[in-house]
């Protein structure tokens, strides 16, 4: 039974570029969430995804940051032109169901260094 | 009232010792509190979770004590063992619209002394 899957597990990006982080989540869950972690805070929920379909999405910042969810393949969280302040570590998580279990199960996270 | 507060911010008890951690929330609508414990460079991994009809929940040695009346939920866990040192995060979420986005306390690191 693969838990949740996240690549790359470590990326490093200048200022300026593009960072792309993806999540697969476990078998049988069709939804996932994206959470990021500062150093030494808690994790702060960024956006929730369905299969093609974007459920929540408050917590993302307004600019610079998307996510999807396809059809087929992994959630990607994608970053365009990064800055040193988006460093942080990048957690997904999936669930079976909302409404039943509420059960969120993490994967090993993406740290992303903005030099 | 999104906020759900934690305390300590860092703990350090003796092995065999009791380690409790609390936490408090002012959003009613919460109806899912989980605890989840983090390892460095890993991720949060789902320790114990309680639903506000019941006031404990114990999963061996670790037991949730849930106060609905004072919005307030802990993690106890007993007989603490060195291997337990870790950072555990409470959070609590609101099921019933259908989008289970965690609201996570701020984290206390835990260090059990051998």
């Amino acid at each position: 039974n693969a838990g949740v899957m996240q690549n790359p597990r470590h990326l490093v990006r200048r200022r300026g570029q593009e960072a792309r982080l993806r999540c697969s989540p476990m078998k049988g869950h069709s939804h996932v969430y994206w959470y990021r972690q500062l150093p030494e805070e808690g994790l702060k929920f960024m956006v929730y995804l369905q299969k093609e379909n974007i459920i929540d999405e408050s917590g993302m910042p307004k600019e610079r940051f998307s996510a999807e969810f396809p059809k087929e393949g992994p959630s990607i969280l994608r970053i365009q032109q990064v800055v040193r302040g988006d460093s942080a570590a990048y957690f997904c998580a999936s669930s079976p169901q909302p409404g039943g279990t509420y059960e969120q199960y993490f994967g090993p996270g993406t740290r992303l260094t903005v030099t | 009232q999104q906020q759900v507060k934690q305390s300590p911010q860092s703990l350090i008890v003796q092995k065999g010792g009791i380690s409790i951690i609390n936490c408090a929330y002012e959003n009613t609508a919460f109806d899912y509190f989980p605890w989840y414990q983090q390892f460095p460079g890993k991720g949060p991994a789902l320790l114990i979770a309680i639903r506000p009809d019941v006031s404990e929940k114990k999963e061996g040695r670790f037991t949730i004590s849930f106060n609905k009346s004072a919005k307030q939920f802990s993690l106890h866990i007993m007989d603490s063992q060195p291997g337990d040192s870790a950072t555990y995060f409470c959070a609590a979420s609101i099921g019933k619209s259908g989008a289970q986005k965690l609201v996570f306390g701020q984290g206390t690191r835990l260090t059990i002394n051998p």
